[in-house]
């Protein structure tokens, strides 16, 4: 069974204080590993696509990397409006599937 | 906005009660799925439509829930006998066809509260 695992489950940064968050899967043929921002009360709203290990995109203070078994979203000096919860979701080689299968996500606080 | 939409944002009802909601996808976008997410959790796949055809249903998809896309633009997801379970984030997302471009956009969301 395809498995997303995400850690840590919350984080909490000062503003500024870089970090990392990691997504590691476990599936049988991955067609693109992607990244989602999620604020209360929202839907996800689509960050990055990811299709083969070595693979890096890039966007303001956000960095995602990826390897054959897992992904890092990658954050530099952030800000406190990049608090919000981080998704990430493989999308996998099985027949007619076209279904994201997410993590349970990362929710990160930046403090002022 | 061309965005993903979604109707209603918030629905309270009584146990037993049948929902509807209604997905508008992204214009271009022939695909369309329905995803459920309850506190704490990420998305869960429900199903999925190409055009007008339902093509994928999620285990998760029990008999009282049905799901339709009837000319190809939008959708309603339907919960008969709405039981506390249900009690969840029921939300909605568009993608191009196949092509270099998997992305899938999300709506709003219906924020579901079954008493």
């Amino acid at each position: 069974e395809d498995q997303v695992t995400q850690s840590p489950e919350a984080l909490r940064l000062q503003e500024g204080e870089s970090s990392s968050l990691n997504c590691s899967y476990t599936v049988s043929g991955l067609r693109g590993l992607f990244w989602y921002r999620q604020d209360p009360g929202k839907g996800p709203e689509f960050l990055f696509t990811l299709y083969s290990a070595g693979e890096e995109k890039e966007k303001e203070r956000l960095k995602a990397t990826l390897t054959k078994k897992e992904s890092f979203l990658h954050i530099t000096a952030p800000k406190p409006e990049d608090s919000a919860t981080y998704l990430c979701a493989v999308r996998v080689l099985s027949g007619s599937a076209r279904q994201l299968t997410f993590g349970s996500g990362t929710q990160l606080t930046v403090l002022p | 906005d061309t965005g993903v939409s979604q109707d209603p944002r918030h629905k309270i009802t009584k146990r037993g009660q049948n929902v509807t909601f209604r997905c508008d996808p992204i214009s271009e976008h022939n695909r369309l799925y329905w995803y459920r997410q309850t506190l704490g959790q990420g998305p869960e796949f429900l199903t999925y439509f190409q055009n007008e055809a339902q093509l994928e249903k999620s285990r998760l998809l029990s008999d009282r829930f049905s799901a339709e896309r009837p000319k190809g633009s939008f959708s309603t997801l339907e919960i008969q006998r709405t039981e506390q379970g249900d009690s969840a984030m029921y939300l909605c997302a568009s993608s191009w066809p196949d092509s270099s471009y998997n992305e899938q956009f999300f709506g709003p969301g219906t924020r579901l509260t079954v008493l």
